[in-house]
């Protein structure tokens, strides 16, 4: 079975713009989470989304939005991008049968 | 309140040394997993291992095994000589239902020289 993938890999913006990250879940995976890490503040939880609702919200402000398609890809959408939002957005997926997370390799954003 | 913390931020190693990461662990919930993921430089989280709450026996995987504690909270993890490629960042995660959510460590760095 193919592994998570997330496109695209690298992303530079700059402050003001908006970026869409793209997220493919594990064959079969419903629920796909997303994640923020940075070097400050470490991996946290943005949001869950499962059958196309999102079910879990981390405690981010509401630039950061995300939805699942019916064929559980899920994006995720950053507006107003500020220096802060640099980071690695890690999405993971997993199936209704377990709980174990699978992650993807990661979209690098920077904001100049 | 949900917590996890490992304490070591990085740890250094020669090869074939023995190797512990250690996780704690607050949660007032009875029933939660606990996880080991390993961030080599790639990037990509990769899962290692997922512990129930109702099962406290040691896993063992091949140089890996894990002793999970729940009278203190613990759930560490062991890797037996260590080989250059263990080199990555590991993180000691915590799942239960009333967040619904991982909520991870702040991650281990650990270094295998030759």
């Amino acid at each position: 079975k193919a592994g998570v993938t997330q496109t695209p890999r690298y992303l530079i913006k700059t402050r003001g713009q908006q970026v869409t990250l793209s997220c493919s879940p594990i064959s079969g995976h419903r629920s796909v989470s997303w994640y923020q890490q940075t070097p400050g503040q470490g991996l946290q939880f943005l949001f869950e989304y499962f059958s196309e609702t999102q079910r879990n919200k981390g405690n981010f402000p509401g630039r950061f939005s995300g939805r699942q398609f019916s064929n559980s890809r899920s994006e995720m959408n950053v507006s107003t991008l500020e220096l802060g939002d640099s980071a690695l957005y890690l999405c993971a997926s997993s199936s209704v049968w377990t709980d174990t997370q699978y992650f993807g390799p990661g979209t690098r954003l920077t904001v100049l | 309140a949900q917590k996890v913390t490992q304490a070591q931020t990085e740890i250094s190693v020669v090869e074939k040394e023995d190797v512990t990461l250690d996780c704690v662990y607050e949660t007032r919930d009875t029933t939660y997993y606990l996880f080991w993921y390993k961030q080599p430089p790639s990037g990509e989280l990769v899962f290692l291992i997922r512990r129930n709450s109702f099962d406290e026996q040691n896993e063992i995987s091949g140089r890996y095994s894990w002793n999970f504690q729940k009278s203190t909270s613990s759930f560490n993890f062991t890797i037996t000589a260590s080989q250059v490629v263990d080199s990555a960042v590991y993180f000691c995660a915590l799942f239960s239902y009333n967040t619904d959510k991982l909520i991870f460590g702040t991650g281990t760095r650990l270094q295998v020289f030759p």
